[in-house]
């Protein structure tokens, strides 16, 4: 248990579907991650949030929308997925130094 | 972010030490050297994170050589629960800085 919570932890959706991934902590951070892990490949990060503000996207098409409303939650809204988009989909929090991660959320896309 | 070079896997017996390597010869003076693990399927867990001292926790230790080019995890008493993906990472310690992960050693754990 790390303080950081994601739900769902299994999604499968069609491509028409449109549905939201939840993350929160429960650790004072002011920092907040979403991470892609396609099978076989490393992470890959997608989004930061400082503060409730996004300070990185890391070319992640627009079917992805992610959503900090403040520093404890963090969203992923998404619409029109690809079947290559099935995936673990991983948040973090941190302050400056180690982040920790939540469970995952396995998203499989039909 | 600074590049890290680890090797593909590892085996390891139970009940031994496990020495995991990493090369990071373009490491800059800022950076530190963190470790995690990913056990299969879960999100990745924290391990230990050093500058230029060795440091050690209840899970680790972390030697870092003095020019600081390359560092070693060790794992004093190695567990089947230690087979796992690790991950040497080098970043600056700040706010929303992100970790670039590379592939990782896989580490099994046999008894």
């Amino acid at each position: 248990e790390t303080g950081v919570t994601q739900t769902p932890r299994h999604l499968v959706m069609g491509m028409t579907n449109k549905k939201s991934l939840k993350c929160e902590q429960h650790l004072g951070h002011n920092a907040m991650y979403w991470y892609k892990q396609s099978a076989k490949k490393p992470l890959e990060l997608m989004f930061v949030y400082n503060f409730k503000e996004q300070t990185e996207n890391n070319s992640v098409p627009s079917r992805f929308s992610p959503e900090c409303p403040n520093s404890s939650h963090l969203f992923l809204h998404l619409h029109t997925l690809q079947p290559e988009d099935s995936a673990l989909y991983l948040c973090a929090s941190s302050q400056e130094d180690e982040q920790y991660f939540g469970p995952g959320t396995r998203l499989t896309v039909t | 972010d600074a590049k890290t070079t680890q090797p593909t896997s590892m085996d390891c017996a139970e009940g031994r030490a496990a020495n995991l390597p990493c090369n990071h010869s373009t490491i800059s003076g800022n950076e530190y050297v963190y470790w995690y693990r990913q056990i299969h399927s879960q999100g990745p867990q924290y391990i230990i994170h050093g500058l230029k001292n060795n440091e050690t926790n209840e899970m680790a230790s972390l030697i870092i050589t003095e020019d600081r080019k390359s560092s070693t995890l060790i794992l004093p008493h190695a567990t089947l629960r230690d087979t796992a993906v690790y991950y040497c990472i080098v970043r600056v310690e700040e706010y929303g800085n992100k970790l670039v992960f590379g592939a990782g050693t896989i580490l099994r754990v046999k008894s």
